[in-house]
């Protein structure tokens, strides 16, 4: 069974250029969830997602960032301008959050590094 | 703001030898889950406690979550060179929302 998956893998951008990356959550789940990582500040979530819907984007940093969710098989972060605090390692993650509220196991992706010169 | 601080950061030891690595916080947390990340690669979740005093094994892996469900630790028996990892704590807290600790950077040496 495919996983989580994100493109592209790496992304060297310049500052001030728009970034996107993408990502195609496990069939069948209905929660998309949007991590940083750094070595600074660990794994942050960003914004999640419910039934193609934003439930919590308190995570996200600032205006320049924003993601959507188009339908239940592929979601977008993206970021504009980019700056070099930016880079990081963006993670997806997708799982079944159940009629009990009890969220099922986070399954990640394998990330996207972005590196923002 | 809940946080999970992590101890230690990192932990450098000899293959076949024992160790615990820990997470802690002043606050409550409704569950606790362990995952390992590998390089190049996301976290995988070990394990998921819930029970205040809960006990879980996974193999040479003992999970313990704190009896007022404030920290939690790893115990790995006979360390071998594929437990080297990042081995990350979350916590389900107020809210549903998950945190994160940083982590604790372990590598194995043959």
């Amino acid at each position: 069974d495919a996983g989580v998956i994100q493109s592209p893998r790496h992304e060297v951008t310049e500052m001030g250029q728009e970034v996107t990356l993408r990502c195609k959550p496990i069939s069948g789940h209905n929660s998309l969830f949007w991590y940083r990582q750094t070595m600074m500040r660990g794994l942050e979530l960003l914004i999640y997602f419910n039934n193609n819907v934003p439930i919590d984007d308190s995570g996200m940093p600032e205006d320049r960032f924003s993601a959507k969710m188009p339908n239940a098989s592929f979601s977008t972060l993206k970021i504009q301008p980019s700056e070099p605090r930016d880079s990081a390692v963006y993670f997806c993650a997708s799982s079944f959050l159940g009629t009990s509220g009890n969220t099922d196991t986070q399954y990640f992706g394998p990330g996207t590094r972005l590196t923002v010169l | 703001t809940q946080l999970l601080e992590q101890s230690p950061q990192f932990l450098s030891i000899q293959e076949g030898e024992n160790l615990t690595v820990y997470c802690n916080s002043s606050s409550v947390f409704s569950s606790l889950q362990w995952y390992r990340q590998e390089p190049g690669e996301g976290p995988v979740l070990l394990v998921t406690v819930v029970t205040g005093g809960e006990v879980k094994k996974l193999k040479r892996l003992t999970f313990q979550f704190g009896d007022a469900r404030k920290d939690s630790s790893l115990h790995i028996t006979a360390a071998q060179t594929g437990d080297t990892g990042l081995y990350l704590c979350a916590g389900e807290g107020r809210d549903d929302k998950i945190i994160f600790g940083k982590g604790t950077r372990l590598h194995i040496l043959p």
